[in-house]
């Protein structure tokens, strides 16, 4: 079985800062790794994910994730964030070459973006 | 466009009633899922289905029925067995296969009073 914990459930942040979302995970077998943005009162959209290769992974909105299989981490990371980021983010795992029934998603963090 | 319609967005019923939660996809996808979201909680699994007239239950999949009668639709029924029934519901559906992500409606948001 696989766990997910995200260690803070709410980060506030000003405009144009930089901002560290944490993701850490448990799992006795190989694991491919997503994060996803959800919206107020909207379904989840795939933001990132890790599948193989580079560590280092990166959205077309400027976020990216490191893939760390030493700390069991992938935590998400943006330089400079804008209004139009504060959402909820969710980290999620399932076991390499399973499907997504298998995903498990962590409690979420609230991303607040002050002006 | 392709995607994943949920219906109604927001649904309101009586304790003791059944309602049923409409999913309905156009992106060819094989298999479904329903999930409940709650404040703080993440996401839990309901059921999943990964072909047509079949399906398997999740985390939590009781006071919940599903059915799979054909590939582009997955309706939720919460039924009167439910304890807590109010929820954000999500529903979901990829590819199939070993590592595809999941695509997600916009949910529908049950109160029940």
């Amino acid at each position: 079985a696989q766990s997910v914990t995200q260690l803070d459930s709410q980060v506030p942040v000003f405009e144009e800062a930089p901002v560290e979302l944490r993701c850490n995970y448990s799992s006795s077998v190989s694991v491919y790794l997503f994060w996803y943005v959800q919206y107020p009162n909207q379904g989840l959209q795939l933001l990132l994910k890790y599948l193989s290769g580079s560590t280092l992974v990166e959205s077309i909105n400027g976020f990216e994730a490191e893939f760390n299989k030493s700390q069991t981490s992938f935590h998400l990371r943006k330089p400079s964030v804008h209004i139009s980021d504060t959402a909820e983010y969710f980290c999620a795992v399932t076991p390499r070459g399973a499907g997504s029934y298998q995903l498990t998603f962590g409690k979420g963090t609230k991303l607040s973006v002050i002006p | 466009d392709g995607g994943i319609t949920q219906s109604p967005k927001y649904l309101f019923r009586k304790e003791g009633q059944n309602v049923t939660l409409s999913c309905e996809q156009n992106l060819n996808h094989d298999a479904m899922y329903w999930y409940r979201q709650d404040p703080g909680q993440g996401l839990r699994l309901i059921y999943y289905s990964q072909i047509v007239n079949d399906f398997q239950k999740g985390d939590i999949a009781e006071g919940y029925s599903v059915s799979r009668e054909k590939k582009e639709s997955f309706p939720l029924t919460v039924t009167s067995a439910q304890k807590n029934p109010t929820a954000f519901y999500l529903c979901a559906s990829s590819i199939g296969g070993r590592n595809t992500e999941a695509f997600f409606g916009q949910g529908t948001r049950l109160t029940v009073v």
